[in-house]
């Protein structure tokens, strides 16, 4: 267990739908990144906030969006949902703002459906 | 421009058999990051080993063990007497100040341990 958790674990929504997926890093981590899997594209970094800032910025679609809250939860919003957005959605916290020259520890993931 | 490559798809051993995994990473950066992560079936990602450009030695931990060689860019992991336990897909990545030390992926490759 990384101490990351997600919710939920699974969700199946339609074509057009919005979604909010939910992340809380571990004890002491100010930093929280979001990443998609998908069969065809792999794994892909989305975004990075740190305490509460957005620090950096990946693939991230325009329909989707990203905030950090004062007790350092993260949501990741998925609106205008297309089949293509089917995936496995993951959370990661670390210590400090520093992207990859600290360890990232996951969450389980998000598992996404849209039908 | 930053990539990992993991040639190996899919890889089926017996248990008990020694299994080595490769990875080949680009980079024009000096100093920089290398990771192994493993992702079972029931989804997570599992966080094994970081590694910094300026040390190479090689780190072995239980039935683990990492090969850094700068000198032909490979990060390779093996599995010692490799167990039912350890079939997952095992990816390496790599930040580094072109990637604004996000990582960037690998695409994975699946151990099968067959018993």
């Amino acid at each position: 267990d990384s101490g990351v958790t997600q919710t939920p674990k699974h969700l199946i929504t339609a074509t057009g739908q919005r979604v909010t997926l939910r992340c809380s890093p571990r004890s002491g981590d100010l930093s929280v990144y979001w990443y998609q899997q998908s069969l065809d594209q792999g794994l892909q970094f989305l975004i990075q906030y740190y305490n509460g800032e957005e620090r950096a910025k990946g693939n991230i679609l325009e329909r989707f969006s990203a905030q950090q809250f004062p007790d350092l939860h993260s949501e990741l919003n998925l609106s205008s949902l297309e089949l293509g957005d089917s995936a496995l959605y993951f959370c990661a916290s670390s210590p400090l703002g520093t992207g990859a020259r600290e360890t990232q520890y996951f969450g389980p993931g998000t598992r996404l459906l849209v039908l | 421009a930053q990539k990992v490559t993991q040639a190996q798809t899919e890889i089926s051993v017996v248990e008990k058999e020694d299994v080595t995994l490769d990875c080949v990473y680009e980079t024009r950066d000096t100093t920089y990051y290398l990771f192994w992560y493993k992702q079972p079936p029931s989804g997570e990602l599992v966080f094994l080993i970081r590694r910094n450009s300026f040390d190479e030695q090689n780190e072995i931990s239980g039935r683990y063990s990492w090969n850094f060689q700068k000198s032909t860019s490979s990060f390779n992991f093996t599995i010692t007497a490799s167990q039912v336990v350890d079939s997952a897909v095992y990816f390496c990545a790599l930040s580094d100040r072109y990637s604004n030390y996000q990582l960037i992926w690998g695409a994975g490759t699946k151990l099968i341990i067959k018993p």
